[in-house]
């Protein structure tokens, strides 16, 4: 039972472009939501995360806006650089438990 | 910076055989975490470590069990490796010293990718 959908497992995007990723989740007990970016044969790295008392967060080129009632997260990447091509997983998890649950990850390609 | 280290990369190992995988990290980490990374599932769960002897299984533990005897150090042991067991293995710590618990981020190792034959 997968809690935490990304139902494009890849997405290509023109440099300097917009990069949007999508993540949907179904249990409504989730309250905070992260994004970890991964390259190959690297571990995932932390890239922003959103706490469900707000609807949007930024940092830098990367912002992750959430909607609650539609149980939606996406991650906006502007301008997209060839160095952002890689997994993208996105992740949630909730007050009462220890760990996350990740989405199967969509695969970023930015092309120059 | 916090460093998350895996004793392999790669791993190459025949059905039936007792399989450690071993994660250490620096940072003082209380929680530890080993997940497996399979296409189209993503990261799924299989144990994680409160703190030193304390274990608690996630989502998949079947097949799996773990050792943590010392703080810095969490091991995934394979009993008797099966073939579904091929894939890639990924550790991860955190800390609990911010106070935010469940929000704190999780340090990845580079993950060993295990091939059972």
């Amino acid at each position: 039972d997968q809690q935490v959908k990304q139902n494009s497992p890849s997405l290509s995007v023109q440099e300097g472009r917009i990069s949007i990723l999508n993540c949907d989740y179904t249990n409504s007990m989730f309250d905070y939501f992260l994004w970890y970016k991964k390259y190959p044969a690297e571990g995932p790295t932390f890239l922003i995360s959103i706490s469900s008392i707000k609807d949007k967060n930024e940092d830098g080129r990367f912002t992750v806006f959430l909607n609650k009632s539609a149980k939606h997260l996406s991650l906006h990447i502007v301008p997209s650089q060839p160095g952002d091509s890689a997994v993208y997983f996105c992740a949630a998890s909730w007050y009462n438990n220890n760990d996350m649950r990740f989405g199967a990850g969509t695969r970023l390609t930015v092309k120059p | 910076d916090v460093k998350v280290t895996q004793s392999s990369r790669y791993l190459v190992k025949r059905t039936g055989e007792k399989v450690f995988l071993e994660c250490v990290q620096d940072m003082d980490h209380e929680n530890m975490f080993w997940y497996r990374q399979d296409p189209g599932l993503g990261l799924r769960l299989i144990y994680f470590s409160y703190d030193v002897k304390m274990k608690e299984k996630g989502d998949i533990p079947e097949g799996y069990s773990v050792s943590r005897e010392k703080k810095e150090r969490f091991s995934l042991i394979l009993e008797s490796a099966s073939t579904n067991q091929t894939s890639m293995y990924l550790c991860a710590s955190r800390t609990l010293a911010g106070g935010q618990g469940y929000q704190e981020t999780q340090y990845f190792g580079p993950g060993t990718r295990l091939l059972v034959l």
